[in-house]
């Protein structure tokens, strides 16, 4: 069975913090995305990744970064915690070539204090 | 601008009642839809997509969803809905290539009356 998981479900952070969220997936996917679901604003992308170590901005990338080491796994990362970045997370993969659809996480949902 | 437009934020239908959530689309390509359903607290469940050909796909849990080009539409129909169906929908239209980004509306949240 298609798994992505998520390395927290319910994460707490004070401002300014250096916060990490991490995705793995067990399907060999090229293509990895994070996500992040705020009510009345559905999901807006973050960063994408299509490759080890390739990355891409999404649509609202200011104070996150990522990582891609490896295939399996992808890390959002906030450098400096910021109330605003209060909000649920959510990792998803799709394997590239043909039509598939994307896999998502159970998300993460982080409160910055 | 490529875009989803959900147009209901709340719907509210009675148990056994019939639902039908609207998505229409603004894409510049061929699209690729995809429904989805959320429950509380929960990542994303795929209900349903539709690439080509039939224009009225089925998918899981009874839902069906219709493609209307000429409307720019992808709505989501159940002809009887569950208490467990409470949840929030999402409509998306994505690439089959290249970065296979997506665009989601911004949801609809179904509440169901016992």
């Amino acid at each position: 069975d298609v798994k992505v998981t998520q390395s927290s479900r319910y994460l707490v952070k004070r401002t300014g913090e250096k916060v990490f969220l991490e995705c793995v997936q067990d399907m060999d996917h090229e293509n990895m995305f994070w996500y992040r679901q705020d009510p009345g604003l559905g999901l807006r992308l973050i960063y994408f990744s299509y490759d080890v170590k390739m990355k891409e901005k999404g649509d609202i990338p200011e104070g996150y970064s990522v990582s891609r080491e490896k295939k399996e796994r992808f890390s959002l990362i906030l450098e400096s915690a910021s109330t605003n970045q209060t909000s649920m997370y959510l990792c998803a993969s799709i394997l590239a070539g043909g039509i598939n659809e994307q896999f998502f996480g159970p998300g993460t949902r982080l409160t910055v204090l | 601008a490529q875009s989803v437009t959900q147009p209901d934020i709340h719907i509210t239908v009675s148990e056994g009642a019939s639902l039908e959530l609207r998505c229409n689309y603004s894409y510049g390509a061929t699209p690729y839809l995809f429904w989805y359903v959320q429950s509380p607290g929960q990542g994303l469940q795929l209900l349903l997509k539709y690439f080509s050909g039939d224009t009225l796909v089925q998918g899981i849990k009874g839902f069906e969803a219709e493609f209307k080009r000429s409307q720019s539409s992808f709505n989501l129909r159940k002809p009887s809905v569950h208490w467990s169906d409470a949840a929030e929908y999402f409509c998306a239209v994505g690439a089959a290539s290249g970065t296979y980004k997506y665009i989601f509306g911004t949801g609809t949240r179904l509440k169901v009356l016992a």
